[in-house]
């Protein structure tokens, strides 16, 4: 049971470049999330996924669109890669689709410098 | 929209002391949960509450939800430099369809051998 993983873990972009961060989980959870972490900022939400086929918009979702492929896998794109888009990008997972009643299981994090 | 503050931002302590961190809400919380992230790491659960004025114990940890549900702490007994990291408090709301999990900025805890 590897739990969430994702991929790549680093990465530097220069701006205005795309790129797809992969996020999978083994855990048959309903719902997945991608969050960024900024330093003194905490964890802030940029998307949610209830179901496969369903997505949400969390506190910071501009510059952002995902993707939930399958019930495992849930995707975050930058389509236009900007400097405030550095950060450390966590996806997580929980069981059911009470989002916020529920044990959440974080990936390693994808670290990302834009510049 | 709803806020989560938590303070302080950082402590560092003397191993064999105590600590304590304080979340404070806007608005109701519904229930809050409590992570741990280790340097370099990611979160972790480590609780969740939901009554009012409810308390729990893990071992050194004790955490509790405020008779309002408006406010939680965390305290560790006797901090061990295991217990460095951040500790994030992530509340959720209790009207609608706020469902999702608003999070703390967290207090880094260093501890000092």
């Amino acid at each position: 049971n590897a739990g969430v993983t994702q991929t790549p873990k680093f990465q530097v972009l220069k701006t205005g470049q795309s790129m797809t961060l992969q996020c999978a989980q083994d855990m048959n959870h309903n719902s997945m999330y991608w969050y960024r972490q900024d330093p003194g900022m905490g964890l802030r939400l940029i998307y949610y996924s209830a179901s496969e086929g369903t997505t949400d918009k969390g506190e910071v979702p501009n510059g952002y669109n995902v993707s939930r492929l399958n019930k495992r896998e849930f995707s975050l794109r930058l389509e236009s890669a900007a400097p405030s888009q550095t950060s450390v990008y966590f996806c997580a997972s929980s069981e059911g689709r009470w989002a916020g009643r529920e044990t959440q299981y974080f990936g390693p994090g994808t670290r990302l410098l834009v510049l | 929209g709803q806020q989560v503050m938590q303070i302080p931002q950082y402590q560092h302590v003397q191993e064999g002391e105590d600590f304590t961190t304080y979340c404070n809400s806007s608005t109701t919380l519904s229930n809050i949960q409590w992570y741990k992230q280790r340097p370099g790491g990611h979160p972790v659960f480590l609780i969740q509450l939901v009554k009012s004025g409810e308390v729990k114990k893990q071992k050194r940890l004790t955490f509790q939800f405020g008779e309002a549900k408006k406010n939680s702490s965390l305290h560790i007994t006797a901090t061990q430099t295991t217990d460095v990291g951040t500790y994030f408090c992530a509340g959720r709301g209790s009207g609608g369809s706020n469902y999702k999990l608003t999070f703390g900025k967290g207090t880094l805890l260093t501890v000092n051998p």
